[in-house]
């Protein structure tokens, strides 16, 4: 059974700080991951995908991949009280099909 | 570009009575998804169509849910006879093609929240 791993939380970080959020792995032959964000009652929507190992940078967004580690991160910087969220990690397989996600981290961003 | 379509929104039954869920993906999504999402937890995939076909049905409790994608396009899920642990959102999701071994995003609807009673 794969699985991916987050800490559930709650991360509470004051506003301007940065919030870094954890994901871990366990199928190695994953090639492909996303990090989305759920507000409380809504659906999960898209804030970025990464492929390769290293750093990808979107705003105030940074996803870091280590494959050898099997571990991505999605690092927040200048948070704000709007990014209160569950954070979902979601690793898809070496088919590029079988997405799995983790059980999400909640972020709480204090004023 | 329109997103993804869902309904209903809300729906709240007995449990042993049935209940349906629609979806329509984004135009031109070859593949669909229907994940279940209990509350503080993250979405567990149900069934997954490549077009019309079945790529991954593993999860589905198939003694009781059941799915089609007709044309493969709409797609609809259905609980007969539905348990208390089925209350839940239920999510649907559709994505372009991936490439070769990368994947593409999801793009998911608004879903359905159930509620079992």
């Amino acid at each position: 059974q794969k699985e991916v791993e987050q800490n559930s939380g709650p991360l509470s970080v004051p506003e301007g700080a940065i919030a870094s959020l954890n994901c871990t792995y366990s199928d190695r032959g994953s090639q492909s991951f996303f990090w989305y964000r759920q507000y409380s009652g809504k659906s999960p929507e898209l804030i970025m995908s990464i492929y390769s190992n290293g750093d990808k940078e979107d705003g105030r967004f940074t996803a870091q991949l280590n494959k050898a580690s099997q571990y991505v991160s999605l690092l927040i910087r200048d948070s704000q009280p709007s990014d209160s969220a569950t954070y979902l990690c979601a690793v898809v397989d070496n088919y590029g099909q079988n997405f799995v996600f983790g059980p999400g981290t909640r972020l709480s961003v204090l004023p | 570009e329109a997103g993804v379509a869902q309904s209903p929104r809300y729906k709240i039954i007995e449990k042993r009575q049935s209940v349906a869920f629609w979806c329509n993906p984004i135009s031109g999504h070859a593949t669909l998804y229907w994940y279940q999402q209990i509350l503080g937890q993250g979405p567990k995939l149900l069934i997954q169509f490549q077009n019309n076909g079945v790529v991954d049905d593993s999860q589905l409790p198939k003694d009781r849910f059941s799915a089609e994608r007709l044309k493969g396009v709409d797609s609809t899920l259905k609980i007969q006879p539905a348990k208390l642990e089925d209350s839940a959102v239920y999510l649907c999701a559709s994505s372009l093609p991936g490439w070769g071994i990368l994947g593409s995003p999801l793009h998911f609807g608004n879903g359905t929240r159930l509620t079992v009673t």
